[in-house]
């Protein structure tokens, strides 16, 4: 059964760089397209970005100067930097394999708190 | 960007009644394939997104049959034909055309 684990530290103070990382145990890491999703506290989705099986990625426009998406094929994992964080990151982050696909498989989130 | 508009953003039901959500994008989701490019997901409380449908029509993987998608083109409907205690949390629509994915701004379904 596919799990994605993801891990990261959840408070971080404004200003300093968010960076979590995911890995996929139980399924293929090749040939899908990652993405990261994150989530206000009561709030709705919003995607951050993606990275593709050949390392190509693309970022939301409102992040794209902040976000780096980066990929370890060797230990399939997938990481997500975030600089210059302020209060308005505060969120449940998801990383997710496979999204806008047939199957996709959500990581079981990260709850990042900027104080 | 694809904006996503769902409605209503909530609705209660009664165990074994029907539920409809709606959910309309800003441009076609409808490629020269012939598949709209609409999933929808169930967050239920404290969980992860679920995928329920993909393609606008194609039910996941262990969804049940009583989960619905229809419609093409820039509005489409998820329905649920008896509402059972467990399939209470929010539905999101997301359009997944364009990279950049959008989600709509979710339905939450509660049981009166």
């Amino acid at each position: 059964q596919v799990q994605l684990q993801q891990w990261g530290a959840g408070l971080l103070k404004p200003s300093e760089t968010l960076s979590l990382t995911c890995a996929v145990y139980g399924g293929s890491f090749s040939g899908y397209y990652w993405s990261w999703i994150r989530q206000p506290p009561g709030k709705g989705l919003e995607w951050i970005g993606e990275i593709k099986n050949s390392g190509t990625t693309k970022y939301n426009p409102s992040l794209k100067s902040r976000v780096t998406i980066s990929a370890d094929t060797t230990k399939n994992q997938i990481s997500l930097k975030l600089t210059s964080v302020t209060a308005a990151d505060t969120a449940v982050y998801y990383c997710a394999r496979g999204l806008g696909g047939s199957g996709s498989y959500w990581g079981q989130g990260t709850l990042v708190t900027v104080s | 960007d694809i904006v996503m508009t769902q409605s209503p953003l909530s609705l209660p039901v009664s165990p074994g009644e029907p539920a409809s959500i709606s959910c309309r994008s800003s441009q076609s989701l409808l490629q020269s394939n012939g598949y709209n490019y609409l999933d929808w997901y169930l967050q239920k409380p404290g969980q992860s997104p679920q995928l329920l449908i993909y393609l606008g029509s194609i039910r996941a993987s262990g969804v049940p049959d009583r989960f619905s998608g229809s419609g093409s083109g820039t509005d489409f409907t998820l329905k649920i034909s008896r509402v059972e205690p467990e399939d209470v949390g929010v539905y999101y629509c997301m359009q997944a055309l364009q990279t950049g994915f959008t989600f709509g701004p979710g339905t939450k379904v509660d049981i009166k």
